[in-house]
């Protein structure tokens, strides 16, 4: 059981937004920033957002987060087929002295 | 761009230790701003975070697998590599290398990863 508490489904219709929660305490997400992932299956997870709401190069806007308190959230907006994957949040945590990741979120466009 | 590629035995033994190399190319591993991790992934879960190593040699361990592995870098060959001992089928798990955003403060960023390698514990 991970120390991050991510929806195990979530599920919108192509051209909709959906939200990805991840939940943690005051060692954690409170303390400390948070990244997400994109794994496509069969392939390498893909840093999406880092420090909390940062965006690499190459990922489109559709792709945003924030944080608030001890909680995380991912947004993906005007969803497309392609988005369907499992979505992971990752953050360190003070008292475990480890990098930590939620248990994942498989999402569907249905 | 930064590519890693994994390399090693796909299959170890029980008890054995499973040792794996990361190859870096398009950058160096020399650098001042970035560890270079290894997270694992066991087949259908999630991400477990193994350990980090600095060029200098500075490492850290997931606390939970510390006392089985060991992990050094080859600034020569641009490499790094994971030792882990003891193995067990709890093992078995898509293993990756990555560049990780951890120098100034201690993040979850890992900005580059390899394919990855499926390692298997079998006898």
């Amino acid at each position: 059981q991970s120390v991050l508490t991510q929806p195990p489904s979530v599920s919108a219709a192509p051209g909709q937004t959906v939200t990805i929660s991840c939940s943690g305490s005051s060692s954690n997400i409170g303390d400390n920033y948070v990244s997400w992932y994109q794994q496509l299956p069969g392939t390498a997870p893909k840093l999406l957002i880092y420090d909390n709401n940062n965006r690499p190069s190459g990922i489109p806007d559709r792709f945003s987060g924030s944080k608030s308190g001890t909680s995380a959230t991912l947004g993906i907006t005007g969803l497309q087929t392609g988005d369907e994957a499992s979505y992971y949040c990752g953050t360190w945590d003070n008292i475990l002295s480890a990098v930590i990741f939620g248990g994942g979120t498989k999402l569907t466009v249905l | 761009q930064v590519q890693l590629q994994e390399s090693g035995p796909g299959l170890v033994k029980p008890s054995e230790t499973l040792s794996l190399t990361c190859s870096v190319s398009g950058g160096s591993i020399s650098t001042r701003s970035y560890y270079w991790g290894w997270i694992r992934q066991p087949p259908g879960k999630g991400l477990e975070w193994i350990g980090s190593i600095f060029y200098g040699g500075s490492t850290y361990y997931n606390p939970s697998l510390k006392s089985r592995v060991t992990i050094s870098a080859d600034t020569s060959k641009k490499q790094f590599c994971l030792k882990l001992s003891s193995v067990t089928a709890a093992d078995t798990a898509v293993y990756y290398c990555a560049r990780h955003d951890g120098v100034y403060r201690y993040t979850a960023t890992f900005d580059h990863w390899g394919h990855g390698t499926l390692v298997t514990v079998s006898s």
